[in-house]
């Protein structure tokens, strides 16, 4: 157990509709990660937040965003669902925002847009 | 940017053999290095890093990896394989600097197979 929390574990839902998953980071840790993880395109990083603040985006659609709140859980939001948003979607969390710091993984969401 | 090829989607051994997990990566800073590894529907656990303190890097599980600038290398090894290191295994990259913060480019992964 990694101590970063993510829900919920599964969602099925249809395309055009919006979800929001869920992040809680291990105790201590002010830096949030997502990370997509899909058969054709891999691990690919979409978002980091520090303390509440934006820090670096990656492979992002607008489609997507995110947040993390005072108490330092983070949220995604993915609108307007289509079928290849179909993923695994992993939270990570470190205790810095430097590139030295190991990240610890969430089980991660499994999303199915059917 | 910086990238990472591993080489190998699939690497299969048998019980108590040598396993070798090829990765090379591309920076043009001095990169941060590691192995993660993901078991059926779980995350990704941390193997071992490389910080630039020493390029023998020794990890959980009897894992351990060398990285060699000449090479931009950073295979990973482990002595002889148990049935239990059955996994996909994932090489990642990150820099200091710049706008990259702690973000992680990962390898394609590599899937190994041990067989009894």
């Amino acid at each position: 157990d990694s101590g970063v929390t993510q829900t919920p574990k599964h969602l099925i839902t249809a395309t055009g509709q919006r979800v929001t998953l869920r992040c809680s980071p291990r105790s201590g840790d002010l830096s949030v990660y997502w990370y997509q993880q899909s058969l054709d395109q891999g691990l690919q990083f979409l978002i980091q937040y520090y303390n509440g603040e934006e820090r670096a985006k990656g492979n992002i659609l607008e489609r997507f965003s995110a947040q993390q709140f005072p108490d330092l859980h983070s949220e995604l939001n993915l609108s307007s669902l289509e079928l290849g948003d179909s993923a695994l979607y992993f939270c990570a969390s470190s205790v810095s925002d430097q590139s030295s710091y190991e990240q610890y993984f969430g089980p991660g969401t499994r999303l199915t847009v059917t | 940017a910086q990238s990472v090829t591993q080489l190998g989607s699939h690497v299969s051994v048998s019980e108590g053999a040598l396993v070798l997990l090829r990765c090379n990566y591309s920076s043009s800073v001095p990169p941060y290095l590691f192995w993660y590894v993901q078991y059926p529907n779980q995350g990704l656990q941390l193997l071992l890093k490389y910080t630039s303190a020493a390029t023998l890097v020794k990890g959980i599980n009897g894992f351990e990896a060398e990285f060699k600038k000449s090479e931009t290398s950073f295979h990973l090894t482990k002595p002889s394989a148990h049935m239990s290191d059955a996994a996909e295994y994932f090489c990642a990259v990150s820099v200091s600097g710049g706008t990259s913060y702690g973000k992680l480019t990962f390898g394609q992964g590599t899937i190994l197979t041990v067989h009894p």
